[in-house]
This record gives structure tokens, C-alpha cells and sequence, in this order.
């Protein structure tokens, strides 16, 4: 069935360091995948988001790209701030009401 | 844009009474909204789907009687926990996926529920 796998944590990282998050997915059809960050006593917010094959979504210096030979959707960021700490959810549906989260990866980025 | 609110953000009650909780799409309107739970440091479970005007769809193992889902218009959604337990306590948080657009869900920022 479908489900996504992503990395687990947790990750931690200096600031400024290269940061990617693992995420692949299983899925019938052909779905929209999704990265949403989680900060501390807070709901989910929508990082960024893909819709096709080879689609990259980047917000706030994150990106990742819709992989559909890999079924992967990585999490990049360049240099990470303290900032980003945070657990980071990959995400996908293909249109309809489920939406099949993986178990989150928690980073903590360190001055 | 696509900003939605949950009420209350925390909720501490004792066992046996019922707590009720909303979610808020507050600027477009959401003709699905969905409940999830989560517990500590794990992913959303989705609870059940709430369509405006009709009855709520549960997913396997959950129990209907005790979470009661209202979706009286196209801008709010309830989900009342009744006669809560310990057990109950955890993470709700609520999401909008607004009329016409059929993948994205923008998520409430969750009502923390503890029950003594």
C-alpha cells in the first residue's frame, strides 16, 4: 500500500552545514509530495511541495526534487541556521483525502 | 493566505468530562477538513475526514461515538472528545483543503489535550 519512509533522526547539524533529509514514498498513481516542517508546540506548516516528475519545490533555501525513477523526494538546504531546528515531515496524496506522512525527522542545529 | 486556527490551543480537563475543539479555515473556504492526532514524537494519524454538510468519515479503529465530528459550514469544523480519558490525551490538530484545489491541506497549529 502506499506509505512514505523517510530517515530517521535524529539529525544534528552545525550551523551553516549541508543538510538532506531522506524521504522515499510508495504510491498508487501519480502523486503530489510534500515537505512540512514542525516547530516546537506547533501544527505543521507547508515547506514546500512537488506535482509532477522531476518538479522541484524550494522555500526558505529548502528545496527537493520529485524523483519518479528513485520514488524519492530528498530535503536539501545548503547551510542550515539555528533556525531550521525544527522536525521536518515528508508527505504525499494523490488527490484524494489520505495523505500518508512519514514518521518525521527531528534536527537540531547548533550555533 | 490559507491560514487556519485552531481553538483552544491547550485544554486540560478532568476524566469523564467532554472537550470540544475547532478548527477555523480563516480565509477560504474548505469544503474537507480533516482530524489528525499525534502522539509524542511520532507522525499524524489521520482520525477522520469531515465533509461540510455531511457526515464525517472514520478511519479503522476509531471510535465515531467518542470523537463526534461537526462540519456545519464551509469555514468550521468541531471534533468533540467525549467523556475523556487519560488515554485520550495527545496532539489534535486539524487541517483545510480549500474547495477546488485537491491536494494541498494547510494545518491549524493543534489543540494539546490533557486529561487528568
Amino acid at each position: 500500500g502506499d506509505s512514505v519512509t523517510q530517515m530517521e533522526g535524529p539529525v544534528t547539524l552545525s550551523e551553516e552545514a549541508f543538510l538532506t533529509i531522506n524521504c522515499t514514498y510508495t504510491a498508487t498513481g501519480y502523486p503530489s509530495l510534500f515537505w512540512y516542517v514542525q516547530y516546537p508546540g506547533e501544527g505543521l506548516q507547508l515547506l514546500l511541495k512537488a506535482t509532477k516528475a522531476d518538479d522541484k519545490g524550494s522555500n526558505k533555501g529548502f528545496e527537493a526534487t520529485y524523483r519518479k525513477e528513485t520514488t524519492s523526494f530528498h530535503l536539501e538546504k545548503g547551510s542550515v541556521q539555528v533556525s531550521d531546528s525544527a522536525v521536518y515531515f515528508c508527505a504525499h496524496t494523490s488527490g484524494g483525502n489520505q495523505f500518508y506522512f512519514g514518521t518525521g525527522t527531528s534536527l537540531t542545529v547548533i550555533p | 493566505g490559507a491560514v487556519v486556527s485552531q481553538h483552544p490551543s491547550w485544554v486540560i480537563c478532568k476524566s469523564g468530562t467532554s472537550v470540544k475543539i475547532e478548527c477555523r479555515s480563516l480565509d477560504f473556504q474548505a469544503t474537507t477538513m480533516f482530524w489528525y492526532r499525534q502522539f509524542p514524537k511520532q507522525s499524524l494519524m489521520l482520525m477522520a475526514t469531515s465533509n461540510e454538510g455531511s457526515k464525517a468519515t472514520y478511519e479503522q479503529g476509531v471510535e465515531k461515538d467518542k470523537f463526534l465530528i461537526n462540519h456545519a459550514s464551509l469555514t468550521l469544523s468541531t471534533l468533540t472528545v467525549t467523556s475523556a480519558h487519560p488515554e485520550d490525551s495527545s496532539f489534535y490538530i486539524c487541517s483545510a483543503r480549500a474547495s477546488g484545489f485537491t491536494d494541498t491541506q494547510y494545518f491549524g497549529p493543534g489543540t494539546r489535550l490533557t486529561v487528568l
